[in-house]
């Protein structure tokens, strides 16, 4: 079955260390894209990546970074750097059809210790 | 930056109500649109696309008015289940990005 897996479902991150969440689709989309969700709030944009090898800035990509090497896979990194990473992430991918929804994967609640 | 904006509500409605969720979004270059719908704690759900025409499926109705840049979903005969956050979303005419509504929360009672 085509979907959209994230993992790991939770994570616990320490101050001060990186962490990796993974995103990996089998869907054929070009378009990925992470989301970050605060309770109660809604979806903020972090990163997003149309083409393998390129992607752009969301709304909230300071203290995060990503990469795309391949078409079915795009990790986000949060970093140290990011002050208040305690959120729950999205990963999404897309078809560049304009008439085509996300696909949503399951989430990576992550919190810091 | 494109927004969409949403009633946060929440709408507390009885079982068996007819609730009707609306959206506006700012871009006029929006081509597509889209009802997801969100439970706690979990992803976000492609509930139904937006057409011109109007469309439905089953108890729930999705209309778009070009005009006045207004997004609409109805929902007949609330049921328990309906419990959630809805979200409404825009996607521009390029095939690019999406940009999500905040959400409107709605409780079906017993």
């Amino acid at each position: 079955d085509g979907g959209i897996t994230q993992s790991p479902k939770y994570l616990f991150r320490k101050e001060g260390q990186n962490v990796t969440l993974s995103c990996e689709q089998n869907l054929n989309h070009d378009a990925m894209y992470w989301y970050r969700q605060d309770p109660g709030q809604g979806l903020r944009l972090i990163y997003y990546s149309q083409i393998v090898n390129d992607f752009q800035k969301g709304d909230i990509a300071e203290g995060y970074s990503v990469s795309r090497e391949k078409k079915e896979s795009f990790p986000l990194t949060v970093t140290s750097a990011q002050k208040n990473p305690t959120a729950f992430y999205l990963c999404a991918s897309s078809s560049m059809t304009a008439g085509n929804g996300y696909t949503f994967g399951s989430g990576t609640r992550l919190t810091v210790v | 930056r494109k927004e969409v904006e949403q009633d946060p509500g929440p709408f507390n409605v009885p079982e068996g109500a007819t609730v009707a969720f609306n959206c506006t979004y700012s871009n006029s270059a929006s081509q597509s649109f889209f009802w997801y719908r969100q439970d706690c704690r979990k992803e976000p759900k492609l509930l139904m696309s937006v057409y011109s025409s109007g469309n439905e499926d089953g108890r729930f109705t999705a209309q778009l008015n070009r005009a006045s840049q207004y997004i609409s979903l109805l929902i007949r005969d609330s049921k328990l289940s309906d419990s959630a956050t809805y979200l409404c979303v825009a996607r521009d005419n390029y095939g690019q990005n999406f940009v999500f509504g905040p959400g409107t929360r709605l409780s079906v009672l017993p």
